[in-house]
C-alpha cells in the first residue's frame, strides 16, 4: 500500500515570488509520481510526471520537481508565481506494476493562494 | 482532440435514489478510472474499468457499481444514495491497457448533491 502527504494545506505567496509545496509518499515498492492541479469548478490537469531517469522534471506552466528517492520526497516548484496558479495541488503516486497496480493514490491536496 | 468528458455537471438526488453518471474517455483510451472527491476526505479511488471489465474497486460498498461499454465509455451507478454520497465524481483514462506508466487524465466531473 501506498501513502502520500503533503504537509501544506494552504500556502500563501506573493505574486512573482518563488513557492516550493512539499510532498512525502510511503510506499513499499516502487512508485511512479504525479503533480496535477485543479482549478475551481473544474477537473484535475496534470503537471508533471516522474517515471525513470533525471530526478528533475519540467512540467508544464513553468513548473518542476525533483524526486529524491532517499527522502522519499517529491516536491514542486515554481521560481516566480502568477495570479492564475491560484489553484489546489495534488501529488500522488502510482505502483510501478501490472494491471493491479492502476490506481493513483493522493495526498489531501495543497491550496496554493497567490496575491498582489 | 476532445478531453475526457462527463454528464451530467451537477446532479441533485434525494437519499434513498439511485444515480448514474456517465463518463466518455480520450479516443483512444482503454481504461476508464472513477475516483470520489468528498469534502474532508480527498481524493479516493472507486473504480477501474479496462476492455469492458472491471479490474479493481475501492474501498467503497456495492451500491457503488458500474460499467463499461464497447466504445469505452462508462457509467457509475450509485444505488440507495445516502447523505455522505454528496461529492464531485471524477473520471479520468488512459492508455495502455492500464499500464502503471501512463498518466491519468481527468475529467471535469460530475457535481453530486444529495438531499
Amino acid at each position: 500500500a501506498q501513502s502520500v502527504t503533503q504537509l501544506d494545506s494552504q500556502v500563501p505567496v506573493f505574486e512573482e515570488a518563488p513557492v516550493e509545496l512539499r510532498c512525502n509518499y510511503s510506499s513499499s515498492v516502487s512508485v511512479y509520481l504525479f503533480w496535477y492541479v485543479q482549478y475551481p469548478n473544474q477537473g484535475l490537469q496534470l503537471l508533471l510526471k516522474y517515471l525513470s531517469g533525471s530526478t528533475l522534471v519540467k512540467g508544464i506552466n513553468g513548473f518542476e520537481a525533483e524526486f529524491n528517492k532517499s527522502q522519499t520526497s517529491f516536491h514542486l516548484r515554481k521560481p516566480s508565481v502568477h495570479i492564475s496558479d491560484t489553484a489546489e495541488y495534488f501529488c500522488a503516486v502510482r505502483e510501478r506494476g501490472g494491471y493491479t497496480a492502476s490506481k493513483l493514490t493522493f495526498g489531501t491536496g495543497t491550496r496554493l493562494q497567490v496575491t498582489l | 482532440e476532445a478531453g475526457v468528458t462527463q454528464s451530467p455537471t451537477h446532479l441533485i438526488k434525494t437519499r434513498g435514489q439511485q444515480a448514474t453518471l456517465r463518463c466518455s474517455p480520450i479516443s483512444g483510451h482503454t481504461s476508464v478510472y472513477w475516483y470520489q472527491q468528498a469534502l474532508g476526505l480527498g481524493l479516493q479511488f472507486l473504480l477501474w474499468y479496462d476492455e469492458g471489465e472491471e479490474r479493481n474497486r475501492g474501498n467503497f460498498p456495492p451500491r457503488f457499481s458500474g460499467r463499461q461499454f464497447p466504445n469505452y465509455s462508462s457509467e457509475l451507478n450509485v444505488n440507495a444514495l445516502e447523505l455522505e454520497d454528496s461529492a464531485l465524481y471524477l473520471c479520468a483514462s488512459s492508455s495502455g491497457k492500464g499500464q502503471s506508466n501512463q498518466p491519468q487524465h481527468f475529467g471535469d466531473g460530475t457535481r453530486l448533491s444529495i438531499l
